[in-house]
């Protein structure tokens, strides 16, 4: 089977950077996905990683390093609206689904 | 495209009524799957089917059963509700066959069993 672990809670600046971590078990390994989900609403997808090393979109980037099983998703120029919920996700194998960390909680103060 | 849509987005039911959640997709996605959603557990998925014609369990699937009705519909149904049940409950699809996976959620079902 598969699990994750990622922090509950991280609280940041509006301006500053933040890194939200993901370490994973799981028998055989297909990448590493992000979800958002604000307060109210449905999950999104933010980004994904099959390889080593880090993809860039906007003000948000993630890592992936599988030989430690650990990735992040990185936050760049803080903003008010990235207060949200985010999960880090991994598929096993090409026959199973998506299996979902419980998230971590962002809070953005002024 | 509406996406993935889902109906109702409230429901309040009684323990021991029955009721079926519906979810639709526009996306020609081939995979569907439901989940829930309970305060500090993330997303848990309760079934899915990887294709038309196909269902499987996921985490929590006890209290729950599904049809994929076609390509586009899969609907979740619950035979005899409990306060256990409450919660908010997510329909996904994706293309099923991508090592992405990614999934794409409707709005979501808030229940309340009382």
């Amino acid at each position: 089977g598969q699990s994750l672990e990622q922090p509950s809670e991280v609280t940041a600046v509006e301006g500053a950077i933040v890194q939200i971590n993901c370490t994973y078990q799981t028998s055989g390994f297909y990448g590493l996905s992000w979800y958002q989900q604000h307060d109210g609403g449905a999950p999104t997808f933010l980004s994904y990683n099959a390889l080593d090393g880090l993809e860039e979109t906007g003000r948000f980037s993630s890592f992936l390093s599988r030989s430690d099983s650990y990735g992040y998703l990185l936050l760049q120029e803080l903003q008010m609206k990235d207060s949200a919920s985010y999960f880090c996700a991994v598929r096993g194998s090409g026959n199973t689904p998506l299996v979902f960390g419980k998230g971590t909680r962002l809070s953005v103060i002024a | 495209n509406a996406g993935v849509t889902q109906t109702p987005k409230f429901q309040v039911l009684k323990t021991g009524q029955s009721m079926t959640l519906q979810c639709a997709q526009d996306m020609n996605h081939n995979s569907m799957y439901w989940y829930r959603q309970d305060p500090g557990m993330g997303l848990r998925l309760i079934y899915y089917s990887a294709s038309e014609g196909t269902t499987d369990k996921g985490e929590v699937p006890n209290g729950y059963n599904v049809s994929r009705l076609n390509k586009r519909e899969f609907s979740l149904r619950l035979e005899s509700a409990a306060p256990s049940q409450t919660s908010v409950y997510f329909c996904a699809s994706s293309e099923g066959v991508a090592r992405t996976d990614t999934q794409y959620f409707g709005p979501g079902t808030r229940l309340t069993v009382l």
